[in-house]
């Protein structure tokens, strides 16, 4: 089956610009979600598709995909986007999920 | 407003049956893919499967000979049961509404029911 590959860890100054990546064959056909967690909390949707943001997520989301590689950006990150952060995508009739990239903003 | 509710037993011994259940509130059943995820403690999150209102259901290749998710469409209910489970099974488990094919999101959650296998 396919994997969705992130990094580990990523790091940011606080007000600086962000990327957190996710790589695989199966964002070729599907596109990604991403989600973000924080300690003890439930996965929170942050961005899908083409770029769309869910209602109450602040637009310093963005998201974008070329290829096999899908990207969340955050423009001017703040303390509260201290999260770890997965994405998702279809794998044909499977779904599969990233390992997570853990960020921390400094 | 969509609400998802979920219950079930927190503490099993290896080999017994997980059995967790998921009401969904404030939307229909039709139009969307009810699903199952877990996340062990410290780790990452792993989808399990999930099923439509017509019943058709699709499974991580990994779980799919002990996993069974049903839905019951009249009580707006859908269900997971995982058989034989060791302590790798131990996770906290959460319910969630998927929509759309090539772009699908998992746009509501369960609170999540933390489950531990332990003898």
């Amino acid at each position: 089956s396919s994997e969705l590959t992130q990094d580990p860890a990523v790091s940011v100054a606080l007000g600086q610009t962000v990327r957190i990546t996710c790589q695989g064959d199966s964002l070729r056909t599907y596109y990604a979600s991403w989600y973000q967690q924080k300690p003890g909390q439930v996965p929170l949707l942050v961005m899908f598709g083409n770029n769309n943001r869910p209602s109450g997520i602040p637009d310093r989301f963005s998201g974008s995909s070329s290829g096999d590689t899908a990207s969340l950006t955050i423009t001017g990150a703040q303390a509260e986007d201290e999260a770890d952060y997965y994405c998702n995508s279809r794998d044909s009739t499977s779904n599969i999920f990233g390992g997570g990239t853990k960020l921390t903003v400094l | 407003q969509v609400q998802l509710q979920q219950w079930g037993a927190g503490l099993l011994k290896p080999s017994e049956t997980l059995s967790l259940t998921c009401a969904v509130y404030g939307e229909s059943f039709r139009n969307y893919y009810w699903t199952w995820i877990r996340q062990p403690p410290g780790k990452g999150l792993e989808w399990i499967g999930d099923v439509n209102h017509s019943g058709s259901t699709n499974y991580n290749p990994s779980l799919k000979s002990r996993v069974t998710i049903s839905a019951d469409t009249s009580e707006n209910q859908f269900s997971l049961k995982l058989t034989s489970v060791t302590a790798a099974d131990t996770a906290v488990y959460y319910c969630a509404r998927g929509r759309g094919w090539l772009e699908l999101r998992l746009d509501y959650w369960g609170q999540g029911t933390p489950v531990t296998v332990s003898s």
